[in-house]
C-alpha cells in the first residue's frame, strides 16, 4: 500500500509567517510521531500521536509549534511566526503497534526554509 | 537520559570494502536498539533492530549484536556496494516508552 506522504516537499517562507505542514500517515496506523532534522544533526523528537489519547508534546521546543491529528488520520504541524532557526527538514513518521517488527515508516520530509 | 553516540562522518569506503559504524548508549533498563538509513532524497527506513542481549539484527549483509556488556550496537557489513551510499542512524526505544531516541547520523561515501 501507499506509504506515508508529506506536503509540502520544500517550503520557503518569510520570517514571521506562519507555515502548515502536512502529514498522511500509512492507512491503520495509529500511532503518529513528527521530527525536525536540522543539519548535521540527528532527528528532535516533537510529538507523538496515539489513537485517541492526548498527545506527547514534550519535544515541541516552543508554543509556536502546534500539531493536531484530525480522526486519527492526517496530522498538521503548524508553526507560527517563523524564525530562521526553524528552517530544518521536518519529518513524519507513522507505525503500528499492533504488529511485532515495531517500524517506524517515515515520510520524506518537508524542508522548510526560513529567510 | 537515554542517548546515543555515533561515530562522526563521512565515512569514505573504496567499492568491496568492510564497514563499521560505531554506535554506543545510554539507557536505563533494556532498550529496543534499532538502524535506520536514509537514502539520498528518502526518509528513513529500517535497517535492522535488535530487542534483547547478544540478538543480532541482519538486514542486506549488513548486521548489528546488541552488546549489553558494551552498552554499544556496531553497524558492520563485510563488503560494501556504491548503492550503500547513505546516512546511518543508530536509535533506541526504552522500555516503556514510546519515544525513541536518534543518534547525529553518520554519512557513508563508497567508491567505485
Amino acid at each position: 500500500g501507499a506509504g506515508v506522504s508529506q506536503s509540502p516537499s520544500n517550503k520557503v517562507t518569510e520570517k514571521g509567517k506562519d507555515v502548515e505542514l502536512r502529514c498522511d500517515p500509512i492507512s491503520g496506523h495509529t500511532a503518529l510521531y513528527w521530527y525536525r532534522q536540522s543539519l548535521g544533526q540527528g532527528l528532535e523528537f516533537l510529538i507523538y500521536f496515539q489513537g485517541n489519547s492526548a498527545p506527547d508534546k514534550s519535544g515541541l521546543p516552543s508554543d509556536r509549534f502546534s500539531a493536531e491529528r484530525t480522526g486519527g488520520s492526517v496530522s498538521t504541524l503548524t508553526i507560527q511566526r517563523t524564525q530562521q532557526e526553524d528552517s530544518a527538514v521536518y519529518l513524519c513518521a507513522s507505525l503500528d503497534w499492533g504488529v511485532l517488527e515495531e517500524t517506524q515508516y517515515f515520510g520524506p520530509g518537508t524542508r522548510l526554509l526560513v529567510l | 537520559g537515554d542517548s546515543v553516540t555515533q561515530m562522526e562522518g563521512p565515512v569514505t569506503l573504496s567499492e568491496e570494502a568492510f564497514l563499521t559504524i560505531n554506535c554506543t548508549y545510554t539507557a536505563t533498563g533494556y532498550p529496543s536498539l534499532f538502524w535506520y538509513v536514509q537514502y539520498p532524497g528518502e526518509g528513513l527506513q529500517l535497517l535492522l533492530k535488535a530487542t534483547k542481549a547478544d540478538d543480532k539484527g541482519s538486514n542486506k549483509g549488513f548486521e548489528a549484536t546488541y552488546r549489553k556488556e558494551t552498552t554499544s550496537f556496531h553497524l558492520e557489513k563485510g563488503s560494501v556496494q556504491v548503492s550503500d551510499s547513505a546516512v546511518y542512524f543508530c536509535a533506541l526505544r526504552g522500555g516503556g516508552s514510546y519515544i525513541p531516541t536518534f543518534g547525529r547520523g553518520t554519512s557513508l561515501i563508497v567508491h567505485p
